[in-house]
């Protein structure tokens, strides 16, 4: 299973850092994504990190605020989020990835963490 | 907005089948890359109900179906249950955007 941690109000500008524990399958061997959920909107793809961490990639929206990094001794995941915005109020799940040829896809989320950016 | 584009609701009655759009471009969906589908129920994380256009699964019924064919896909619910309610997303993948889902669809039964 997954489950997030680190969600909270913060005001404008600030930062925060999610956390993902994942327990019950080989965290080493699977990439990892964060995928967040605005409130009452869609689904939106925030980040991708490789099961070495030699391979990540951004949403271009967020790039540049938003820093992924995993810790496979731990089995644990993360997203360091920095100059906060209104409009990243959202709950953020993480999702383990399935590589396939024809694309990717998440096999099992976590139950999210609700991140509010407010003054 | 969404890059794949889905019907905002839809419904149905008990027992009865609803069939559930995606539509996206030829960088995405177009270009070859697979359909998967997602179910929501409230107040829960979205759960991999359809992976790779037209597999189940473990622990999912077969009265749920994917087919895909150019640049849409869809999903079939047939014998809808109360149980089913829910928002249903489809997502894919994109050259140039990497994951990008369907903006969902609330299925009423």
């Amino acid at each position: 299973q997954l489950v997030e941690s680190g969600g909270g109000l913060v005001k404008p500008g600030g930062s925060l850092r999610l956390s993902c524990a994942a327990s019950g399958f080989t965290f080493n061997s699977y990439g990892m994504n964060w995928v967040r959920q605005a409130p009452g909107k869609g689904l939106e793809w925030v980040s991708f990190i490789s099961a070495s961490s030699n391979y990540i990639s951004y949403t271009e929206s967020l790039r540049g605020r938003i820093t992924i990094s995993r810790d496979n001794a731990k089995n644990s995941l993360y997203l360091q989020m920095n100059s906060l915005r209104a409009e990243d109020t959202a709950v953020y799940f993480c999702a383990r990835d399935r590589q396939e040829y024809l694309g990717t896809y998440f096999d099992l989320w976590g139950q999210g963490a609700l991140v509010t950016v407010s003054s | 907005q969404p890059v794949l584009t889905q019907p905002p609701s839809v419904s149905g009655a008990p027992g009865q089948s609803v069939t559930i759009s995606c539509t996206g471009s030829s960088s995405n969906i177009g270009a070859g890359y697979a359909v998967h589908w997602y179910q929501q129920l409230p107040g829960t994380a979205p759960k991999l109900l359809i992976y790779l256009n037209t597999n189940r699964p473990s622990g999912v019924p077969d009265r749920f179906s994917g087919s895909k064919s150019g640049t849409s896909a869809s999903l079939a619910i047939t014998g809808l249950q109360a149980e089913d309610e829910a928002d249903y997303f489809c997502q894919s993948y994109d050259r140039s955007l990497n994951a990008v889902f369907g903006g969902g669809t609330k299925l009423t039964v």
